[in-house]
């Protein structure tokens, strides 16, 4: 059963700051990750989508990468902003033939002062 | 851009009422899910629907449960009988061939 860690669960950071968000899951097994970003109360804003067969994927100030055999995704944020303010979701996904499902974790819920 | 919408986006139930929860997926996608997040756990795999079938569920997903895709772009779940455990909020996400999943706004059912 895969499991998903996110560590710490919240970061207060001053704008202006890179700053890396780590993922690690158990079952290596995977066929791809994705970033999310929920604001409160708010759905589930998919940021980036890795595939199992890439290391590295970004998009504007955004950075995945993946170490599937360490179980492990970090998402860099470069020059923050108090808008990126909300909490960023790992979830990696395992798929079976037509079934496939996301694990989430619990979120890294990110502030940046201005 | 084509998104997932969902309605209602808050609704308010007696325990023991059944509610119906309404989805429109992307219109050329064909898998669709439901999630669930109950306030501050994590987002929660409910059910996969393929091809006008369930492809898989979760434990969390018994009797209670069901969903249909009743015509060509609506999905939606059921809960037969809320209880408070229930309130959550739930969310559709939809997908094509590629597994990356497109989420709608959630729709926040509260059971008194």
């Amino acid at each position: 059963k895969q499991e998903v860690t996110q560590i710490p669960a919240a970061l207060s950071v001053p704008e202006g700051e890179n700053l890396v968000l780590n993922c690690s899951f158990t079952d290596s097994a995977i066929y791809n990750l994705q970033w999310f970003r929920q604001d409160p109360g708010k759905g589930l804003t998919s940021l980036l989508l890795i595939q199992s067969s890439q290391r590295e994927q970004t998009s504007g100030r955004l950075n995945a990468s993946l170490d599937k055999s360490s179980g492990r995704s970090t998402l860099y944020i470069a020059a923050s902003q108090p808008g990126d303010s909300a909490t960023y979701l790992c979830a990696p996904l395992n798929r079976t033939g037509a079934n496939s499902k996301l694990t989430f974790g619990k979120g890294i819920t990110l502030s940046v002062r201005p | 851009e084509p998104e997932v919408t969902q309605t209602p986006s808050h609704q308010v139930t007696q325990m023991g009422q059944e509610v119906i929860l309404r989805c429109v997926p992307i219109s050329n996608h064909l898998y669709f899910y439901w999630y669930r997040q109950i306030l501050g756990q994590k987002v929660e795999f409910l059910v996969s629907f393929y091809n006008n079938e369930i492809s898989e569920k979760s434990e969390i997903f018994d009797d209670q449960f069901s969903v249909e895709r009743p015509d060509g772009s609506n999905f939606t779940l059921k809960i037969r009988s809320t209880k408070l455990e229930d309130s959550a909020m739930y969310f559709c996400a939809s997908s094509r061939d590629s597994p990356e999943q497109y989420f709608g706004p959630g729709t926040r059912l509260t059971v008194t």
